[in-house]
């Protein structure tokens, strides 16, 4: 079946500009991960959704960070006012059920580079 | 906080070699260990999991057991082939946790 899918894959941005990274998980699956992949800081964990709910936002890196996840499917990672140091390949997941003991499926990222 | 402590090499062996990468933890109660392994120009993906102490997940040739006694989860397989090229993350879910927390990773190159 189809894996978790995300797009853009590649994103070249300005600083300050916005930008909206989207996330499709495989179908049935309902807790959905987004984690944030650069050099200097390996595999950092960013939200997770169960559901349509986002619990726990302190893992996103600052206020203009933002997720919002909508029938409890697709998801949307935005990034405000967007900085260099944002630079980084963004990693969607996604699990059967919210379990620690559940495999967490990865898409191919997006690749944000910010000029 | 939970944390995972592995090698980040690179890691150069010959083909047919034997490997061990090591992974120790430290997290809260009794976690989840996985191997995940990305190769180049892919995205990350499951190699094998253990979800309590003592259990052996296996893989593609590739082994590594839950020991609880030394909080590790140390990856090997008998005889690498040069396919096997890639980098190599170890990661653990606990109870209470959010998310997975990964290694730096382990970047391994087989040569022929």
């Amino acid at each position: 079946g189809a894996g978790v899918s995300q797009s853009p894959s590649n994103k070249v941005t300005e600083k300050g500009k916005d930008v909206e990274l989207r996330c499709d998980p495989i179908s049935g699956h309902t807790a959905l991960y987004w984690y944030r992949q650069s050099l200097g800081q390996g595999l950092e964990f960013l939200i997770y959704f169960q559901g349509n709910s986002a619990p726990d936002k302190s893992g996103l890196p600052s206020d203009r960070f933002s997720a919002e996840r909508t029938g409890g499917s697709v998801s949307t990672l935005t990034i405000q006012r967007t900085q260099q140091e944002d630079s980084a390949v963004y990693l969607c997941a996604s699990s059967l059920g919210f379990d620690w003991k559940e495999t967490q499926y990865f898409g191919p990222g997006t690749r944000l580079l910010v000029l | 906080g939970d944390s995972v402590t592995q090698m980040e090499g690179p890691v150069t062996l010959s083909e047919e070699a034997f490997l061990t990468i090591n992974c120790t933890y430290t997290a809260t109660g009794y976690p989840s260990l996985f191997w995940y392994v990305q190769y180049p120009g892919e995205g990350l993906q499951l190699l094998l999991k253990a979800t309590k102490a003592d259990d052996k997940g296996s893989n593609k040739g590739f082994e590594a057991t839950y020991r609880k006694e030394t909080t590790s989860f140390h990856l090997e397989k008998g005889s690498v082939q040069v396919s096997d090229s890639a980098v190599y993350f170890c990661a653990l879910s606990g109870r209470g946790a959010d998310g997975l927390t990964f290694g730096k990773g382990t970047h391994l190159i087989i040569q022929p």
